[in-house]
């Protein structure tokens, strides 16, 4: 158990729909990444926060948003959905920047858009 | 562009010997590397990492060699064990003084041991 939690695990939805995605971040970490796993593909960033401030942003479509709360936790909103957007999404956390750290990963929420 | 590469999708070794997978960088920025393994239904899971000041990192069975001129590093499973069979991510961040970086990962590796 990484300390990472996501919800939800499973979600599927339709075209043209917008689902939420939360992330629950290890107690003490600051840092919330989100990435997505496509179809057996490496890891894409999509958008890193650290301590409610967006910090870095990577190839994170224009549908999509995110926030981190004062609480820490994250959301993640996918709106418009295409098909194309059926994939995995981690959120991971670190305490604050990787410079000889780790990110700890949460197990994922698949999203299925039909 | 593909920062960091993992060539070979995937790689069957038979128990007990050596497994070695690959990886390889373009950006010479990347400072700190670390190996991540992932099980099915599961979130990768960190494994071994390493320092650019170093070539080489042991933790007990894992070992990652890096070598900087070839921007090139290598993890070595030895002996390789059933459990071990699982995608493995190379991954890599390059330190700009802000505070939090975003990892680069490569399209990993699936390693199969059969018993």
């Amino acid at each position: 158990d990484s300390g990472v939690t996501q919800t939800p695990k499973h979600l599927i939805t339709a075209t043209g729909q917008r689902v939420t995605l939360r992330c629950s971040p290890r107690s003490g970490d600051l840092s919330v990444y989100w990435y997505q796993q496509s179809l057996d593909q490496g890891l894409q960033f999509l958008i890193q926060y650290y301590n409610g401030e967006e910090r870095a942003k990577g190839n994170i479509l224009e549908r999509f948003s995110a926030q981190q709360f004062p609480d820490l936790h994250s959301e993640l909103n996918l709106s418009s959905l295409e098909l194309g957007d059926s994939a995995l999404y981690f959120c991971a956390s670190s305490v604050a920047g990787l410079a000889g750290g780790e990110l700890f990963f949460g197990e994922g929420s698949r999203l299925t858009v039909l | 562009d593909q920062q960091v590469k993992q060539n070979s999708p995937s790689l069957s070794v038979q128990e007990g010997r050596i497994s070695i997978l690959n990886c390889d960088y373009t950006n010479s920025m990347f400072d700190y590397f670390l190996w991540y393994k992932k099980y099915p239904a599961e979130g990768p899971t960190f494994l071994i990492s390493i320092s650019s000041i170093k070539d080489k990192n042991e933790d007990g069975r894992f070992t990652v060699f890096l070598n900087k001129s070839a921007k090139h590093l290598s993890l070595h499973i030895v002996p390789s064990q059933p459990g071990d069979s699982a995608v493995y991510f190379c991954a890599a961040s390059a330190e700009d003084g802000y505070a939090g970086n975003m990892l680069t990962f490569g399209g990993g590796t699936r390693l199969m041991v059969k018993p």
